[in-house]
């Protein structure tokens, strides 16, 4: 399985403010998601990003307010962007093994807490 | 209607005892069935992955799927209380290989 990390793991942010969030991976990957896992809920797929393309986005979330960037093929960013309370959760990447047979495996997540 | 339906608990059982954890779904297009583990802030952690109906185990854990009545199941023998966490279900189809679809997550405590 892939060694995924998350930086930061949790912050405190200001209504009004953006935050970039980094995924690292230890290999090479084709594919990686963001998800978002609000308090007491499940996991909600935000985006996925493919290396050398534009990140395609789940019906109820827009790239002006959560700009991916996916520079090579063990690297992405989220930016949640213009934050209210409403986008307090935890953001989670995750990676599709290169195996062939479509495991997915998630990084720590990024704690996110707006006031 | 949610396509997969989880119980959320939360469940709680002795040490030693056989816990049963349940999700249906609506969608008969799922084909790829797996169930995470996440312990409290920490990011999930795959624990088993099928494909179609039928039983897997490794270990202390079987992962069941009875396609014919959309509902999945994943049984722990002698639980321990490191297996304390929150179970999540999962699944896709075929035709959206990398799409999953999360239950809400079962938070399961065993007892010492």
């Amino acid at each position: 399985s892939a060694v995924i990390s998350q930086k930061p793991s949790r912050d405190i942010c200001q209504r009004g403010t953006s935050l970039t969030i980094q995924c690292q991976v230890d290999s090479q990957v084709t594919m990686m998601f963001w998800y978002r896992q609000q308090p007491g809920q499940s996991l909600t797929l935000i985006a996925t990003a493919n290396q050398g393309s534009e990140a395609t986005y789940e019906s109820g979330f827009v790239i002006d307010k959560f700009p991916i960037s996916r520079p090579n093929l063990t690297f992405s960013t989220l930016t949640v962007s213009n934050m209210s309370p409403e986008d307090s959760s935890i953001y989670l990447c995750s990676v599709e093994a290169e195996t062939g047979n479509n495991e997915q495996f998630f990084g720590p997540g990024t704690r996110l807490t707006v006031l | 209607q949610k396509e997969v339906e989880q119980d959320p608990g939360p469940l709680s059982v002795p040490e030693g005892a056989i816990v049963s954890l349940n999700c249906t779904y609506s969608n008969s297009a799922f084909q790829y069935f797996m169930w995470y583990r996440q312990y409290s802030r920490k990011g999930p952690e795959l624990l088993m992955y099928t494909y179609s109906s039928g039983n897997k185990e490794d270990g202390r854990f079987t992962a069941q799927v009875d396609k014919s009545s959309k509902y999945i199941s994943l049984f722990i023998r002698d639980s321990q209380p490191s297996d304390s966490a929150t179970y999540l279900c999962a699944m896709k189809r075929v035709s959206s290989a990398s799409k999953i679809i999360f239950g809400s997550g079962t938070r399961l405590s065993i007892r010492p």
